[in-house]
């Protein structure tokens, strides 16, 4: 079975632009979880996608956003970037509606200049 | 903002040694679960321990759960240079939505 699969692995934007990443789940993965890590941060949770379906958010302003299709794939949007911005965003996918073992993507590496 | 914290941030032993790490938490987990990093890439989940559970195993590696003190630790028996990494720790909540909530992390270094 193919992992979780995040694209690009490595960007690099401006500040003010917008970008958008990519997460595709494990087949038969329905729920996608985003995660930003930094170095003073740590890891903190974005948002979590089920069928389509915010179901939870984490606290970050509303630049950050987010939506699920119907094969379960899953992209995240960050408009107006900011210098703080740069992380490495994780996606996490698992199987069902009970909590449980999360899968996780390679994460894309977003650097705001 | 982190609900786990391990300790100790760092650790450094010889190959073949054990390796302690503890988590501390602050508010009621559904499950507490452990992943491993390897120098900023994705995250490999270890184990993952339920809020009625007191001890797990898998391989070498062994998990116990206190939740009268809101604590856990991650035992590494024998440990291989293979292991060297960062360990976190994160809890889940109740309900069906699962939004982890990570500590900050113990980096082990693992001497061969």
């Amino acid at each position: 079975k193919a992992g979780v699969t995040q694209t690009p692995r490595y960007l690099i934007k401006t500040r003010g632009q917008q970008v958008t990443l990519s997460c595709s789940p494990i087949s038969g993965h329905r729920s996608v979880s985003w995660y930003q890590q930094t170095p003073g941060q740590g890891l903190q949770f974005l948002f979590e996608y089920f069928s389509e379906t915010q179901r939870n958010k984490g606290n970050f302003p509303g630049r950050f956003s987010g939506r699920q299709f119907s094969n379960s794939r899953s992209e995240m949007n960050v408009s107006t970037l900011e210098l703080g911005d740069s992380a490495l965003y994780l996606c996490a996918t698992r199987t069902s509606g009970s909590p449980g073992e999360q899968f996780f993507g390679p994460g894309t590496r977003l650097t705001v200049l | 903002s982190q609900q786990g914290e391990e300790d100790p941030q760092a650790l450094s032993i010889q190959e073949g040694e054990n390796a302690t790490m503890n988590c501390s938490y602050k508010t009621s987990i559904n499950n507490l679960q452990w992943y491993r990093q390897n120098s900023g890439r994705g995250l490999v989940h270890l184990i993952l321990i339920r809020s009625n559970e007191r001890e797990k195993h898998s391989g070498r590696l062994r998990v116990t759960l206190d939740t009268s003190k809101k604590s856990s630790s991650l035992l590494i028996t024998a440990s291989r240079a293979a292991d060297t990494a960062s360990y976190f720790c994160a809890t889940g909540t109740q309900g069906g939505s699962e939004k982890l909530v990570f500590g900050k992390g113990m980096k082990l270094t693992v001497n061969p």
